[in-house]
């Protein structure tokens, strides 16, 4: 039983376009969310974050938008760069469920962006 | 600066073999996690600790034993391996989850 759904395996864009990256959750107890990004032959970087109170975070190229009503987030990248080439995990906290060691991630999602 | 460090990188096991993979931090984090990586199902929690001499399990936790003397310190022990267990893992500290965790490289595991 899947709890962090990223439904799409791939996706490509050309550079300088936009990039959105799609996560569902199921788990009404989610209310803190995670982006991480993965080269091949590395481990997981942490990307950025959102909580449950918030329905927008930026940081640079990076946004993330929350809709808890729908139990959706996205990742946008504007612009997109060859070098965001990766694969990037959702990733989703329980801390309501007291603590926040518990990081459940989606499937991941393979991101190209061609020059 | 390390921040984690894992060891082996790459391991070769024989089915019922035993062995420790070493995770170390030099970053002073309280919370330290290991995980899995398969083909088509992200990363799964195998065993975390939010500090020295507290451990707890995680989503799959079977087959695997960790203990935490030190902060820096949280290997993962396999007891008697198995061909389900190949797979990539990682090791991962945080402050607090909420400030993202840490990774280290990953042991990629074969078990034959």
């Amino acid at each position: 039983d899947q709890q962090v759904k990223q439904n799409s395996p791939s996706l490509s864009v050309q550079e300088g376009r936009i990039s959105i990256l799609n996560c569902d959750y199921t788990n009404s107890m989610f209310d803190y969310f995670l982006w991480y990004k993965k080269y091949p032959a590395e481990g997981p970087t942490f990307l950025i974050s959102i909580s449950s109170i918030k329905d927008k975070n930026e940081d640079g190229r990076f946004t993330v938008f929350l809709n808890k009503s729908a139990k959706h987030l996205s990742l946008h990248i504007v612009p997109s760069q060859p070098g965001d080439s990766a694969v990037y995990f959702c990733a989703a906290i329980p801390s309501s469920q007291g603590g926040s060691e518990k990081l459940v991630f989606g499937k991941g999602m393979k991101l190209t962006v061609n020059p | 600066n390390a921040g984690v460090t894992q060891t082996p990188k790459f391991q070769v096991l024989k089915t019922g073999q035993s062995m420790t993979l070493q995770c170390a931090q030099d970053m002073n984090h309280e919370y330290m996690s290991w995980y899995r990586q398969d083909p088509g199902m992200g990363l799964r929690l195998i065993h975390y600790s939010v500090g020295a001499g507290i451990t707890d399990q995680g989503e799959v936790p079977n087959g695997y034993n960790v203990s935490r003397s030190t902060t820096e310190d949280f290997p993962l022990r396999l007891l008697s391996a198995a061909p389900s267990q190949t797979s990539v893992y990682f090791c991962a500290s945080s402050r607090t989850g909420f400030y993202g965790y840490t990774f280290g490289s990953g042991t990629r595991l074969t078990v034959v």
